[in-house]
């Protein structure tokens, strides 16, 4: 039982250059999230899922999107990389009673 | 938009001392998140308080859940190295009422540095 996995777990952009971050988590969650981490400024959520198939957007949603085809993956993808985007991100998933469980985080830097 | 603001912003503290620190909102939020984020890696969940003036323990941490239902506190006793790392409160979306879907709204972090 892995928990919450995320990949990779460091990566280095160039402005404008497109990625795709992967989360997975083997607890069969309906929920999965993703945040980004800022110094001074907490977890701030980008967009969620609460089930397979569906996304909406969080707090902080512009300049990325996502996807969730299968129940257990949530992808966050960024079409043209800015250097705002330099953070770390997080995703989380929980069940519909527990609260959210994180996965170890993918440290970003656009150049 | 909802905002929950945490005090300290960090602490230095020596091994042995207590530690407190407290999260406010302008908001009521019915239940109250105490995670910590070790270096490295995501938030851990320490402690979940679901009732107003609730008092709840994990070892040697206590957190409580404020009478206004709009402040929540952590307490570290004799701390240890491992104590390190930074503490984030949180709580969901929407605060007293809707459907948050397990969203949640985090403070900004109190980061606790110990001293051996």
């Amino acid at each position: 039982n892995a928990g919450v996995t995320q990949t990779p777990k460091f990566r280095v952009l160039k402005t404008g250059q497109s990625m795709t971050l992967l989360c997975a988590q083997d607890m069969n969650h309906e929920y999965m999230y993703w945040y980004r981490q800022d110094p001074g400024m907490g977890l701030r959520l980008i967009h969620y899922s609460v089930g397979e198939g569906t996304t909406a957007k969080g707090e902080v949603p512009d300049g990325y999107n996502v996807s969730r085809l299968k129940k257990q993956n949530f992808l966050l993808g960024l079409e043209s990389a800015a250097p705002s985007q330099t953070s770390v991100y997080f995703c989380a998933s929980r069940s519909r009673i527990e609260t959210q469980y994180f996965g170890p985080g993918t440290r970003l830097l656009v150049l | 938009g909802q905002q929950l603001n945490q005090s300290p912003q960090s602490m230095f503290i020596q091994e042995g001392e207590d530690v407190s620190m407290n999260c406010t909102s302008s908001s009521i939020f019915n239940t109250w998140l105490w995670y910590k984020q070790e270096p490295g890696e995501g938030p851990v969940l320490l402690i979940a308080l679901y009732k107003a003036g609730e008092l709840t323990s994990n070892g040697r941490l206590t957190a409580q859940f404020g009478i206004t239902r709009k402040d929540s506190f952590l307490n570290i006793s004799a701390s240890i190295p491992s104590d390190v790392g930074i503490y984030f409160c949180a709580g969901p979306r929407g605060g007293a009422g809707g459907t948050s879907y397990g969203k949640l709204t985090f403070g900004q972090g109190t980061i606790l540095t110990v001293h051996p």
